[in-house]
């Protein structure tokens, strides 16, 4: 069964950028890995996807060496805003379902 | 508005009364999934529903049922509510089954004491 692996936590200060890697050694190959930010008591919000190299958006980047067997989620220059969990999700090769992991929770000092 | 609609947003119950929680979408996304989320225990998958009369178990599914009867609807159903259910639940919806591009709703705060 796949399996996402992520630090429970991160601290950082506003303007900083703040790279969150994700681990999924059986990643499937034709999964996508994507990234989603949820705040308190608000339903998880799509951040960006990709498949392989480097996607970038107005929100964030998203690097994945060539084995896929990891992800690096990048915010450039966080704000107190960006405080939230951050969850990698990928496609699980057994029984195609959809993990999430347990997140990341991020908090941005001032 | 393109959204996910769960009701209610806040319910306490007592144990063995059984219940419903609404979820509809209005993006006609044939996927469908329900999760519960528990403190350190993140996003866990109950049940998931790939069209009308698909339905498949997620990962914590005992004590709970779903159904698929429209494309737009897919209410969880607590026959006998217990205080283990006690939970945070979100539905969501998407067109692919593929992780991306799922829109949540705003989440079902239960209380089953």
């Amino acid at each position: 069964l796949a399996k996402t692996t992520q630090p429970i936590s991160m601290d950082s200060y506003e303007g900083q950028e703040v790279n969150i890697t994700c681990s999924h050694n059986n990643i499937a190959t034709n999964d996508y890995i994507t990234w989603y930010q949820q705040f308190p008591s608000q339903g998880p919000r799509f951040i960006i996807q990709g498949y392989k190299t480097k996607v970038t958006n107005e929100v964030a980047s998203l690097f994945i060496p060539a084995d896929r067997k990891s992800s690096t989620l990048s915010l450039p220059r966080v704000s107190l805003s960006d405080t939230a969990v951050y969850y990698c999700l990928v496609g699980d090769p057994r029984d195609d379902k959809i993990i999430f992991g347990k997140g990341t929770r991020l908090h941005i000092l001032p | 508005e393109a959204q996910v609609t769960q009701n209610p947003r806040y319910l306490i119950t007592v144990t063995g009364k059984k219940l419903t929680v609404t979820c509809s979408q209005n993006m006609n996304h044939e996927y469908m999934s329900w999760y519960r989320q528990d403190p350190g225990l993140g996003l866990r998958q109950i049940y998931y529903s790939m069209n009308v009369e698909v339905t498949d178990k997620g990962d914590v599914p005992e004590g709970y049922k779903v159904s698929r009867k429209e494309k737009r609807n897919f209410p969880l159903i607590l026959e006998s509510p217990s205080p283990n259910q006690t939970s945070l639940y979100f539905c969501a919806s998407s067109f692919s089954d593929r992780g991306f591009g799922y829109t949540f709703g705003s989440g079902t705060r239960l209380t089953v004491v």
